[in-house]
């Protein structure tokens, strides 16, 4: 089935330290990949988009994600996080055809000091 | 979020009745979805709208029923609330996907906090 994957479901990183989360789809082209950002209590935020092309995509907040065709994936990444970085991250990915986007079950992320 | 509203903010409601949750938007988007929002389960399609009246079904749609007799409103409704449907509703708009504009995204509403008691 298409579909998208978090394996983690919740990451502690130090203010400062480098981040990666992880993202793995299942589709069989190309799909279109989103990451979202939803801090407590707030709706979801866009922080970046991959469609086709330059597979490096930076985003906004620092962020970028690489898209790895070999690999099925589409891991986010920040050099330096922040203590506002922690929230709640999904990936996404849009079905051709009947427009739908189908999320994975997120990643916590916790920013101690 | 701009161009996108959702009504209530919160509700309570007892088990059994029925339920009307509102979302509006300005932006003149084609699409709009319903979504819960679950620990554990991300979000999850519940109904979405390709235009007005026209309108299918989405992974978790059991219980639910929607309505879209103009663009900007899309009504979500539970027909006898109950208690699994606690939970945090989202609503969301779009453009078509073969427009794959730099801006292309779905755009979110604030949610609605149900809870059935």
């Amino acid at each position: 089935a298409q579909s998208v994957t978090q394996p983690d479901i919740h990451i502690t990183v130090s203010e400062g330290a480098s981040l990666e989360l992880r993202c793995n789809y299942s589709y069989g082209a190309t799909p279109y990949l989103f990451w979202y950002v939803q801090s407590p209590g707030q709706g979801l935020q866009l922080l970046l988009k991959y469609f086709s092309g330059d597979t490096l995509v930076q985003g906004i907040k620092g962020f970028e994600a690489e898209f790895k065709r070999s690999q099925s994936s589409f891991n986010l990444r920040k050099p330096s996080v922040h203590w506002s970085d922690a929230a709640e991250y999904f990936c996404a990915f849009i079905n051709f055809g009947n427009e739908k986007l189908t999320f994975g079950t997120g990643t916590r992320l916790t920013i101690i000091p | 979020d701009a161009g996108i509203t959702q009504s209530p903010r919160h509700k309570v409601t007892e088990t059994g009745t029925p339920v009307t949750l509102r979302c509006h938007q300005t932006e003149n988007h084609r699409y709009m979805y319903w979504y819960r929002q679950d620990p554990g389960h991300g979000l999850r399609l519940i109904h979405y709208s390709y235009g007005v009246k026209d309108t299918d079904k989405g992974e978790v749609s059991d219980g639910y029923s929607v309505s879209r007799s103009k663009t900007e409103d899309f009504l979500l409704t539970l027909e006898s609330a109950t208690s699994s449907q606690t939970s945090v509703y989202f609503c969301a708009i779009s453009e078509s996907t073969r427009y794959r504009a730099m801006d292309y995204g779905y755009t979110f509403g604030s949610g609605t906090r149900l809870t059935v008691v």
